[in-house]
This record gives C-alpha cells, sequence and structure tokens, in this order.
C-alpha cells in the first residue's frame, strides 16, 4: 500500500523568505516522487521529481526537494519566495511495481508582499 | 516531456446532458488517465484509458457513468453522461510513457464544468 501525507494545506511566507512545503510518504515498494504546481485556473505543472538517482533534486523556479528515505519524507524548499509562486502544491508517490500514482491533498502556498 | 491538448477548456451544462471532453498528446504515449478534482480538493483517478479496449476504472466509477474511448495512442476521450450537478469538477486528462525510468505523468490544462 501506498500514501502521501502532505502536513499543512495552507503555508504563508513573507516574500524573499524560504518556502518549506512537508511531504511524507509511505510505498511498499521502491517510490518515485514528484511535486506538481497548479496556479489558479491553470493545469499541473511538473516541478520535479525523484527516481532513485541523486537525493537533492533540482526543479524549475528555484524548487529543490530532498528525498530521505529514514524519514520518509520529500519536502519541497525554495531559498526565497516569489509572488509568482503562489499557487496549490501536490506531492505525488509512484509506486514503480504497479504504476499506481498517489496524490497528496495539496499545500496552498500563499506570499505576503 | 508530452503536450496534452484537451478541449473545452470550460462549459456550463444542464442537468440530464452529457458532455464528451477531448484529449490529443503531442507524442505517441503508452498509458493515458482521467482524473477528476472536485471544488477545492485533490485528484481522484477515475480511470485509465487502454488503446483498443475497455478502459479499467477505478472503484466509485462506472463506465455507464463516464464511458471512456481511445481509439489510438494519442487521443481519448471521456464523457460525463446524464449529468447532476455533483459531477460539477475540473476533469483532466494525463499521459505517461512507459518504459522511460520514472518518466512523469504529464497533465492537461483541464476541462472545468458546471452543472446547473
Amino acid at each position: 500500500a501506498q500514501s502521501v501525507t502532505q502536513l499543512d494545506s495552507h503555508v504563508s511566507v513573507s516574500e524573499g523568505t524560504p518556502v518549506l512545503l512537508r511531504c511524507n510518504y509511505s510505498s511498499s515498494y521502491s517510490p518515485s516522487l514528484f511535486w506538481y504546481v497548479q496556479h489558479p485556473n491553470k493545469g499541473l505543472q511538473l516541478l520535479l521529481k525523484y527516481t532513485s538517482a541523486a537525493t537533492l533534486v533540482k526543479g524549475i523556479n528555484g524548487f529543490e526537494a530532498e528525498f530521505k528515505k529514514s524519514e520518509t519524507s520529500f519536502h519541497l524548499t525554495k531559498p526565497s519566495a516569489h509572488m509568482s509562486d503562489a499557487a496549490e502544491y501536490f506531492c505525488v508517490v509512484r509506486n514503480n511495481r504497479d504504476d499506481k500514482i498517489i496524490f497528496g491533498k495539496g499545500t496552498r502556498l500563499h506570499i505576503l508582499p | 516531456s508530452a503536450v496534452i491538448s484537451q478541449k473545452p477548456s470550460r462549459d456550463i451544462c444542464q442537468r440530464g446532458t452529457s458532455l464528451t471532453i477531448q484529449c490529443q498528446v503531442d507524442s505517441q504515449v503508452t498509458m493515458m488517465f482521467w482524473y477528476r478534482q472536485q471544488p477545492g480538493q485533490s485528484l481522484t483517478l477515475i480511470a485509465t484509458a487502454n488503446q483498443g479496449s475497455e478502459a479499467t476504472y477505478e472503484s466509485g466509477f462506472v463506465i455507464d457513468k463516464f464511458p471512456i474511448s481511445r481509439p489510438n495512442l494519442t487521443f481519448s476521450t471521456l464523457t460525463v453522461s446524464n449529468m447532476s450537478p455533483e459531477d460539477s469538477s475540473i476533469y483532466l486528462c494525463s499521459a505517461r510513457t512507459t518504459g522511460v525510468a520514472g518518466g512523469p505523468q504529464y497533465f492537461g490544462a483541464g476541462t472545468r464544468l458546471s452543472v446547473l
């Protein structure tokens, strides 16, 4: 069985400060992990992916995530938030045995001026 | 990567009618999927669209309500049948190529459906 938990439904940060969006997962088999972003009235855009290579993954728009197997976590970070980062972020886990993917419930990121 | 086009992008429909959503991928992909995203919610998988055969539905979704076609590797349709206001959602098409290690799924922009 697999699951993904996004620990915060809403996160607010000031522009220029660091962003941390938390994600924990469980998977019976070696997982692939992804972060997607969804801007208002837009589709889902892939930010980054982890597929058993380097544990620190760099994505687009300055985002990165670190896979920590011991903590079953895949938190998304960015050193300095920008107003354009305001969006919904989804953590996704895929079981590499049966290809099923599971979406987290999403974290809405608010950027304060 | 794959570029996925969906149409219509949005529609407002009357109760009891049906709407067919089209999904076109710009490259041949192995797997295509349909998701529903209800207001303020995450994505829920409706079904996997199989080329040339019946789609594989997830628990809670049935073919009579959500018939799906996939006549070739790049095109699929989802029909929302006999609509009710509870069907108001965003419907998203997704595609992935297997055999590419760790390949992600790509998503269309979605179809925003409102049922009156």
